[in-house]
């Protein structure tokens, strides 16, 4: 496609539930990031992925957060057992290689409720 | 840990310059980068310093200084589309990520 694009672009859910949040990155980027932005902040760093790969998670909060990318393209970034400060704005992002140069997707907002 | 500072709010009439400030503690720092986010918008680049100095890129410079910890975003000719938040971010650490800074809200007034 001719961006990055997320998918669903709203989500509210029942605290507890699990959620994924889907990332299709530009075509032919080898490498993804996921972020988290509360409001007025800057992106958060959760994890990025080289092809298939997943170089560093360091950012994910907490073990109840995963992410994978299983054929070097689509990725998902799974909530386990969602809590109410898991609300927030979850971007994602594409690069040809690891770059500086990142090309964000619109986002989808999540609402634990 | 990493912490990149800039001032939360900067205001400008139009057609003026504006210098948009970051000072940063990161390990492993390999360059700065900047990015603009209008608001309910996604963020996009604007620049990259690897080196220090100035790099130009229309009404758009950046500046590194490596010594100082140092950088900043300088916009010229001020038009009312550049009111957006503007975000400096170090690239490096042991995996070549990029972590965010605060954030500046640019408030552009005619």
């Amino acid at each position: 496609g001719a961006g990055v694009s997320q998918s669903p672009r709203y989500k509210v859910t029942k605290r507890g539930q699990d959620v994924a949040l889907r990332c299709d990155p530009i075509s032919g980027h080898v490498s993804l990031y996921w972020y988290r932005q509360a409001l007025g902040q800057g992106p958060e760093f959760l994890t990025y992925f080289n092809y298939e790969a997943q170089q560093d998670k360091s950012g994910l909060p907490n073990d109840r957060f995963s992410a994978e990318r299983p054929e070097g393209s689509i990725s998902t970034l799974t909530i386990q057992r969602t809590e109410q400060r898991d609300s927030a704005m979850y971007r994602c992002a594409s690069s040809l290689r690891v770059s500086t140069e990142q090309y964000f997707g619109p986002g989808t907002r999540l609402t634990v409720t | 840990g990493q912490s990149l500072e800039q001032p939360s709010e900067v205001t400008a009439v139009e057609g003026a310059i504006v210098q948009i400030n970051c000072t940063y503690q990161t390990s492993g720092f390999y360059g700065l980068s900047w990015y603009q986010q209008h608001d309910g918008g996604a963020p996009t680049f604007l620049s990259y310093n690897g080196l220090d100095g100035l790099e130009e890129t229309g009404r758009f410079s950046s500046f590194l200084s490596r010594s100082d910890s140092y950088g900043y975003l300088l916009l010229q000719e001020l038009q009312m589309k550049d009111s957006a938040s503007y975000f400096c971010a170090a690239y490096g650490g042991a995996t070549n990520k990029l972590i965010f800074g605060t954030g500046t809200l640019l408030a552009v007034q005619p």
